[in-house]
C-alpha cells in the first residue's frame, strides 16, 4: 500500500504563478486534509474533505482552492501564488470518527 | 474553534533519561487526542493515542495520560534513546464529520548519547 501520496515533492514559483498540489490515497478513507506547516507554528489546516463531493474551509484558506475529485484524490490549487505561501504543505486522510490521519511526504513550495 | 498550546518548543534529555511533553486545549467537545512524530523530510506518523473515555494509555517506551477536568494531555517517553530525536506534535479532534485536527506547535526532541 501506497497510504498517501503527494506530487510534487519540492516546487519552486514565481509570485503570481498558479499552481496544483496533487494529492491520493489508496486506504478507501472519507475525509481528505491540506494542511501548511511553517516554523514556529505547527500544522494549519487549510482546507479539508468529510467526504466525497464536500470540501470546507480551515483556519488558513485564503489564496487556496481545492477540488475533491472523487474518493482517491484531493487537490489544492494556488491561483496566484504569494511569497508568504512559502511552507511545506502536507496531505492527510483517515475515516470518519476518532481515528488515525496518515499523512503525506510532503511538499516543500517555494515562492520567489 | 479549538485551541492547541504545547510546551516546550525544544527539550534536550541524556539518551536513558525521560521526556515529558504537554499540552492543553480549549473546546472541552475535543474527545480524541493523538501524538504525531515527525522525522526531518517525512510527514507526521501516530505514535500514540487517547480517547476521552480514557486517562491513561501506555506503548512499551511511551505513555499518554489525559486529564479531562484540566484540559490537558502529556506524552511521556521512558529511556530515551537516540532515534527518539524528532519533532513531536500534540492533536485534539471532535471526532465528529470531518474528523477536524488542531496540532499544537511541536516539540523538538532531542536525546544526547
Amino acid at each position: 500500500n501506497a497510504g498517501v501520496t503527494q506530487t510534487p515533492k519540492f516546487q519552486v514559483l514565481k509570485t503570481g504563478q498558479s499552481m496544483t498540489l496533487q494529492c491520493a490515497q489508496d486506504m478507501n478513507h472519507n475525509s481528505m486534509y491540506w494542511y501548511r506547516q511553517d516554523p514556529g507554528m505547527g500544522l494549519r489546516l487549510i482546507y479539508y474533505s468529510a467526504s466525497e463531493g464536500t470540501t470546507d474551509k480551515g483556519e488558513v484558506p485564503n489564496g487556496y482552492n481545492v477540488s475533491r475529485l472523487n474518493k482517491r484524490e484531493f487537490s489544492l490549487r494556488l491561483e496566484s501564488a504569494a511569497p508568504s505561501q512559502t511552507s511545506v504543505y502536507f496531505c492527510a486522510s483517515s475515516d470518519q470518527g476518532n481515528t488515525e490521519a496518515f499523512f503525506g511526504q510532503g511538499t516543500r513550495l517555494t515562492v520567489v | 474553534g479549538e485551541n492547541v498550546e504545547q510546551h516546550p518548543s525544544t527539550l534536550s534529555v541524556q539518551e536513558g533519561d525521560s521526556a515529558v511533553i504537554k499540552c492543553t486545549y480549549s473546546d472541552s467537545a475535543s474527545n480524541y487526542f493523538p501524538w504525531y512524530k515527525q522525522e526531518l523530510g517525512k510527514g507526521p506518523q501516530l505514535i500514540i493515542d487517547i480517547r476521552s473515555n480514557v486517562g491513561e494509555k501506555k506503548d512499551q517506551r511511551i505513555a499518554v495520560t489525559l486529564n479531562k477536568t484540566a484540559k490537558h494531555f502529556s506524552l511521556h517517553i521512558t529511556e530515551t534513546q537516540p532515534e527518539d530525536s524528532a519533532v513531536y506534535f500534540c492533536a485534539a479532534s471532535r471526532g465528529n464529520t470531518g474528523n477536524q485536527f488542531y496540532f499544537g506547535t511541536g516539540t523538538s526532541l532531542t536525546v544526547i548519547p
